[in-house]
């Protein structure tokens, strides 16, 4: 079982409607990061949480500690959105001597216009 | 936005060849990770240096090897490139209790 798990593995939806993708880890973390990848294309850091909840844009990451699970919502989806959304969990350092950062599989989002 | 930099974002190479990734860190981190990501993958931790020493690795062969300079910046060589070799190479840079900030990304295909 991977330590860090993201649902759903691939999800199209319709333009304009909400999205809610999920991550659950089952180490301590000090942070949890979202990541998006367009296809063929790089990394882009959206958000990096420890705590609550942040926004930019149409997009939102959640983060509930003590359930061990965040979820990246995007409101008024857009084709444009379409792409791989990543969850990254950071390790404190003296937890963990190397490998500090683990990655789920990502979650393939598609959007119809 | 992060400063993180990786170089070039884009790169094609004949199998055999050598290649070389830079990576430059976030300021005030002295700590620089690699990950392959293969497509349709999760990234996959190659190594890490921390203060010019590698300080960790995962399942790579020998022929993946890096550097890390004083300023703290890497590099990822890779000698004897094989087709599998073709990945997203992403590079992360992080400090004893600060966050990790990762690069976009180089795109490495071999021919």
């Amino acid at each position: 079982k991977n330590e860090v798990e993201q649902s759903p593995q691939n999800l199209t939806a319709q333009e304009g409607e909400f999205i809610t993708i999920n991550c659950s880890y089952s180490v301590g973390i000090s942070a949890l990061h979202w990541l998006q990848q367009h296809p063929g294309g790089g990394i882009v850091s959206l958000f990096m949480l420890s705590s609550g909840k942040k926004k930019h844009g149409r997009l939102i990451a959640t983060i509930n500690i003590q359930e061990k699970h965040s979820s990246l919502h995007i409101t008024a989806s857009h084709p444009r959105d379409s792409a791989v959304y990543i969850c990254a969990a950071t390790r404190p350092r003296y937890m963990n001597r190397d490998d500090k950062i683990i990655f789920g599989k990502g979650t393939r989002l598609h959007i119809l216009p | 936005e992060t400063g993180v930099t990786q170089s070039p974002t884009h790169l094609i190479k004949t199998r055999g060849q050598q290649v070389t990734l830079r990576c430059s860190s976030q300021s005030g981190h002295n700590t620089v990770s690699w990950y392959q990501q293969a497509l349709g993958q999760g990234p996959q931790f190659i190594f890490q240096y921390y203060r010019e020493e590698e300080n960790g690795r995962g399942n790579f062969p020998p022929r993946f090897s890096g550097l890390q300079f004083p300023n703290y910046s890497s590099e990822l060589n890779v000698n004897a490139l094989e087709l599998d070799d073709s990945a997203l190479y992403l590079c992360a840079s992080s400090s004893y209790r600060a966050e990790a900030f990762f690069g976009q990304g180089t795109r490495l295909t071999v021919v």
